[in-house]
């Protein structure tokens, strides 16, 4: 199976800062990576696919790249509606499998 | 308005059954390959399954390969997971989400239902 580890597991930063989440894949995954917010109580909410295509409807600060097996995540000017948790998701094979998540907080 | 509606979650003993259902409407249903994902209480996210468009494949995690099995109606726009053998290590939200339908052959959800809760005790 491939193991999907992210970091940091929380991070606290304050609107207008730029945040990066990073998700390192345990074997090569060809750009097959997903990154999903989610809220408390609410279901998750697809951003980015194939590591750095933008969901219709995501805003543009919201960015995602890759290089090898380590992926990364950016909010650029982080928003107060983009506190929240985050999970990396590979979509290469079976069984799918998620990073642990990263939790953006207030600080 | 693409919706998916989970129900059938409920506290159940263990080793016992359950089936879910998800409703789906607002999107052609039968087009669409369906998953179930759980996020077990204060957890992250975890798949649990997944049903290509006419059922031919199916995919499951090997935590619930033998005890669980996805199914789909699509004269009823409906997606299944029955449950058996459940665990304390079951319990979690369950949710019901959308294969994006391209690119092919990549399976990750644009549309994800408000989940429902299954709570494994005795």
């Amino acid at each position: 199976d491939i193991q999907l580890t992210q970091s940091p597991s929380f991070l606290s930063a304050s609107v207008g800062d730029t945040v990066t989440i990073t998700c390192r894949a345990s074997q090569g995954i060809s750009s097959s990576l997903a990154w999903y917010q989610q809220k408390p109580g609410k279901a998750p909410n697809l951003l980015i696919f194939g590591a750095s295509t933008l969901q219709s409807g995501v805003p543009s600060r919201f960015s995602g790249s890759d290089s090898g097996t380590e992926f990364t995540l950016t909010i650029s000017s982080l928003q107060p509606e983009d506190f929240a948790t985050y999970y990396c998701q590979q979509h290469d094979s079976f069984p799918l499998t998620f990073g642990g998540g990263t939790k953006v907080e207030v600080k | 308005e693409v919706q998916l509606v989970e129900s059938g979650g409920d506290l159940v003993q263990p080793g016992g059954s359950l089936r879910l259902s998800c409703a789906a409407s607002g999107f052609t249903f039968s087009i669409y390959a369906m998953g179930w994902v759980r996020q077990a209480p204060g957890k992250g996210l975890e798949w649990v399954s997944m049903i290509s468009v006419s059922t031919e494949t199916t995919n499951y995690a090997d935590s619930v390969k033998g005890r669980f099995s996805i199914s789909r109606d699509n004269s009823k726009n409906t997606l299944y997971l029955q449950m058996n053998s459940l665990r304390a290590e079951d319990t979690a939200t369950y949710y019901c989400a959308r294969k994006r339908v391209v690119p092919a052959g990549r399976n990750f959800f644009d549309y994800w239902g408000q989940g429902t809760l299954v709570t494994v005790s005795s």
